[in-house]
């Protein structure tokens, strides 16, 4: 069973860098598949932030990429965000989760998610 | 503000069935799959349906998906108690290069 679980900072002063970390279990993230963060501010819809590739190859979502970074870990089976000059509009539920393999984009595993809040 | 279109809400009595639309356009619906997501209030989302119409192992069949040119449609028969969710289609904007959501659809089970 794929299992996903987000960790990092949960507050976070405006105009620093917000980080994360997703440990994934029961499946090796060099296994072919994508990874995915994605965002939900309290109350409000999903967001997609981008993803990245056992490789190393990412795409971020433009809205967004000028600030943003992910890398994967293989040997630890762990993906990060980093997200930098952060403001209260950043303050939401980060979730990781893998992309499914079909025919189209679907993410079919995701982590519990972690509260950021931006705050100073 | 989302590029695809959902009714924010709708409802139904036990048993009955619900249908929730997505609207959007040739960039996003009108040429790529769509997938469907439930969310639980306080817990992440889950896939119920993948590639317009195909279910994940363990999702039941009272949940079906399907998409005509730029709408797909999730339906929901013998709704129960426990389908009280906010529901959320996505799919892949070529025009925005990012994957993008519906605005989500909270189900009430009357």
């Amino acid at each position: 069973q794929v299992q996903l679980q987000e960790s990092g900072a949960g507050l976070v002063k405006p105009s620093e860098t917000l980080s994360l970390i997703c440990d994934v279990s029961g499946y090796h993230i060099s296994s072919g598949s994508y990874w995915t963060w994605i965002r939900q501010p309290p109350g409000k819809g999903l967001e997609f932030i981008g993803n990245i590739f056992q490789s190393g190859y990412s795409h971020y979502n433009p809205s967004l990429k000028s600030r943003v970074t992910m890398s994967v870990d293989t040997s630890k089976n762990q993906l990060s965000l980093e997200l930098r000059s952060v403001t209260a509009a950043d303050t939401a539920v980060y979730f990781c989760a893998r992309t499914g393999h079909g025919s189209g984009w679907f993410f079919d595993y995701w982590g519990q998610g972690t509260l950021v809040t931006v705050s100073s | 503000q989302s590029v695809l279109t959902q009714p924010a809400s709708v409802s139904a009595a036990p048993g009955q069935k619900v249908t929730i639309s997505c609207s959007g356009s040739s960039s996003n619906i009108g040429n790529n799959y769509v997938a469907w997501y439930q969310q639980l209030p306080g817990t992440a989302p889950k896939l119920l349906i993948y590639d317009n119409n195909r279910r994940p192992s363990g999702i039941p069949d009272r949940f079906s998906g399907s998409k005509s040119g730029t709408s797909a449609t999730l339906g929901v028969t013998g709704l129960q108690t426990g389908d009280e969710a906010d529901y959320y289609c996505g799919t892949w904007d070529s025009s925005l290069s990012a994957y993008v959501f519906g605005p989500g659809t909270k189900v009430t089970v009357l």
